[in-house]
């Protein structure tokens, strides 16, 4: 049963242009979110995360935007560039036991076209 | 800081082998991770330790064996490979306070 789902296995878009990856989740028990950025023959690198009493947060180009009600997440990227190309998982940690663990996504593959 | 590292990079073995993936962080994190990615797959977790002399089972920890003697270092055994465990492994270490966990760069194996 998969928890967290990234329904896009790939996205391409434009430089310059927003990029949009979505991460639906299924437990109401998740309570942070997190998106992390993975290139090739690397590990995954933290992007920016959102608590579950927030439905935004921005940092820099990055923004992500959480509907609890949906249980749906995206990940807005503006402009996108070049090096933005790479692996976009989406997590999710549980509160309560276990709240260490995190709960990941499958990955979208982002390729932004210069 | 080097942040997490992770011995060897790359790794064959033969079925029924055994060995040791190496991990060690230098945040001083008490939480640290192993993962595992199969292609086209999220991470999935192994196990996990939440401090010096204290692991726990993750979601897939059939065939794999953990140890942490020590606040630094974090090794997975595999004893009697098999095909199934050829995937890439990953170490990851974060604070307790914290819910970001900082990743190594992986460990490639293939058992064939």
């Amino acid at each position: 049963d998969q928890q967290v789902k990234q329904n896009s296995p790939s996205l391409s878009v434009q430089e310059g242009r927003i990029s949009i990856l979505n991460c639906d989740y299924t437990n109401s028990m998740f309570d942070y979110f997190l998106w992390y950025k993975k290139y090739p023959a690397e590990g995954p690198t933290f992007l920016i995360s959102i608590s579950s009493i927030k439905d935004k947060n921005e940092d820099g180009r990055f923004t992500v935007f959480l509907n609890k009600s949906a249980k749906h997440l995206s990940l807005h990227i503006v402009p996108s560039q070049p090096g933005d190309s790479a692996v976009y998982f989406c997590a999710a940690r549980r509160s309560g036991a276990g709240s260490y663990q995190l709960t990941f996504g499958k990955g979208t593959k982002l390729s932004v076209i210069p | 800081n080097a942040g997490v590292t992770q011995t060897p990079k790359f790794r064959i073995l033969k079925i029924g082998q055994s060995m040791t993936l190496q991990c060690a962080q230098d945040m001083n994190h008490n939480y640290m991770y192993w993962y595992r990615q199969d292609p086209g797959m999220g991470l999935k977790l192994i196990y996990y330790s939440v401090g010096a002399g204290i692991t726990d089972k993750g979601e897939v920890p059939n065939g794999y064996n953990v140890s942490r003697s020590t606040t630094e270092d974090f090794p997975l055994r595999l004893e009697l490979a098999a095909p199934s465990q050829t995937s890439v492994y990953f170490c990851a270490s974060g604070q307790q306070k914290y819910y970001e966990q900082y990743f190594g760069p992986g460990t490639r194996l293939t058992v064939t």
